[in-house]
């Protein structure tokens, strides 16, 4: 267990639609980054932010944004989905010791 | 444009023997390598990282060997065990900055027993 969480486990929608990805990180750490992993890709970098305030940016669309909140948890908002947003979904939380420790995922499926 | 490339996709090695899985990067800016698990329908699991500063990093039966010259690394597993049939991932970062990781596309370990 690397004390990330991520909610919901599994998610299912319609193309047009806009869902919501929730990222709590580890006790303590401040930073959160979420990565896509697509069918048969690697994780690709999407976003980072770092106490509440967004950090730097990957390869994410427009249609994607990405909050902090006070609490430091963390929400990823995929709006207008088409089916090529159909992939595995992770979230990350950094500490002061340069390594990432990733949550168990959310897999969206669109249809 | 794949900074980080992982060329073998899969590996089969028998339980007991040496796993070697191995990493190439191109951008000279890295400093910081990292080497994650994953196992199916699971988020990526810390193994053990490595310093641009070191050529070797050893945790139990895991060692990361770093190549900066050649701009390579390798993850050697020994003994290897059942339980280590995984994806692995090797990643970069640079600490500087926002240490955003680059992953390699995987390889795919299999321990035959």
């Amino acid at each position: 267990d690397s004390g990330v969480t991520q909610t919901p486990k599994h998610l299912i929608t319609a193309t047009g639609q806009r869902v919501t990805l929730r990222c709590s990180p580890r006790s303590g750490d401040l930073s959160v980054y979420w990565y896509q992993q697509s069918l048969d890709q690697g994780l690709q970098f999407l976003i980072q932010y770092y106490n509440g305030e967004e950090r730097a940016k990957g390869n994410i669309l427009e249609r994607f944004s990405a909050q902090q909140f006070p609490d430091l948890h963390s929400e990823l908002n995929l709006s207008s989905l088409e089916l090529g947003d159909s992939a595995l979904y992770f979230c990350a939380s950094m500490g002061d010791r340069d390594t990432q420790y990733f949550g168990p995922g959310t897999r969206l499926t669109v249809l | 444009d794949q900074q980080v490339k992982q060329n073998s996709p899969s590996l089969s090695v028998q339980e007991g023997r040496i796993s070697i899985l191995n990493c190439d990067y191109t951008n000279s800016m890295f400093d910081y390598f990292l080497w994650y698990k994953k196992y199916p329908a699971e988020g990526p699991t810390f193994l053990i990282s490595i310093s641009s500063i070191k050529d070797k990093n050893e945790d139990g039966r895991f060692t990361v060997f770093l190549n900066k010259s050649a701009k390579h690394l390798s993850l050697h597993i020994v003994p290897s065990q059942p339980g280590d049939s995984a994806v692995y991932f090797c990643a970069a970062s640079r600490i500087q900055g926002a240490q955003k990781l680059v992953f390699g596309q995987g390889t795919r370990l299999t321990i035959n027993p």
